[in-house]
């Protein structure tokens, strides 16, 4: 298996663009996870989705993060309108529902907004 | 202006030589109890997990403690090694949620050959 498919590796974007990270998640895993990683927050979860549907959303920073999960295989999370403070490392992951243990992730978005 | 990044606490050991990495939690209410390992450049990686129900658990050169008294995780690695030189994560959370995480603020690990 690939393992947790993330794009962009990385994106160099302006304030007020729109950026969009894409997600495909290991095939058969049906929960998807999104955190940010950041050296003055470390990882923080921002949202999951159990079978493409979002479930806690409760750490998504503010409207101006959405993220989709259209279908089992693919899912983004977008900033608009970004803003310096967005610059993070954004880290897809994916596990079975109801089974613990390894969470997999992705390698990563590094997303810088200047 | 440009924030100032937390220093992440760090452990030096020479190769051959256990490591200790020590963690507090703050959730009394979680259940299970993961260590992360990240490369630089690339995403944590698991290494071993425990439940509550459990205080020790041994996996290959790896063993992890839980103190449910005083909240605190440990990870200990046996005879380590220049590849072993990371970041570790300890995470928490609830065991019937599996990946709803809360995760530490790592230490890096330096292991000199």
């Amino acid at each position: 298996d690939a393992g947790v498919i993330q794009s962009p590796r990385h994106e160099v974007t302006e304030m007020g663009q729109e950026v969009t990270l894409r997600c495909k998640p290991i095939s058969g895993h049906n929960s998807l996870f999104w955190y940010r990683q950041t050296m003055m927050r470390g990882l923080e979860l921002l949202i999951y989705f159990n079978n493409n549907v979002p479930i806690d959303d409760s750490g998504m920073p503010e409207d101006r993060f959405s993220a989709k999960m259209p279908n089992a295989s693919f899912s983004t999370l977008k900033i608009q309108p970004s803003e310096p403070r967005d610059s993070a490392v954004y880290f897809c992951a994916s596990i079975s529902t109801g089974v613990t243990g390894e969470l997999f992730f992705g390698e990563g978005s590094r997303l810088t907004v200047l | 202006g440009e924030s100032v990044g937390l220093h992440l606490p760090t452990l030096s050991v020479q190769e051959g030589d256990n490591s200790i990495i020590n963690c507090a939690y703050s959730n009394s209410a979680s259940d299970y109890f993961i260590w992360y390992k990240q490369e630089s450049g690339k995403g944590p990686q698991f290494i071993i997990d425990i439940r509550s129900n459990m205080d020790k658990r041994q996996g290959q050169r790896v063993t992890v403690l839980l103190n449910k008294t005083v909240k605190h995780l440990s990870l200990q690695i046996a005879a380590t090694q220049p590849g072993d030189s990371a970041v570790y994560f300890c995470a928490e959370g609830p065991y019937n949620q599996g990946g709803k995480l809360i995760f530490g603020q790592g230490t890096e690990l330096s292991v000199k050959p």
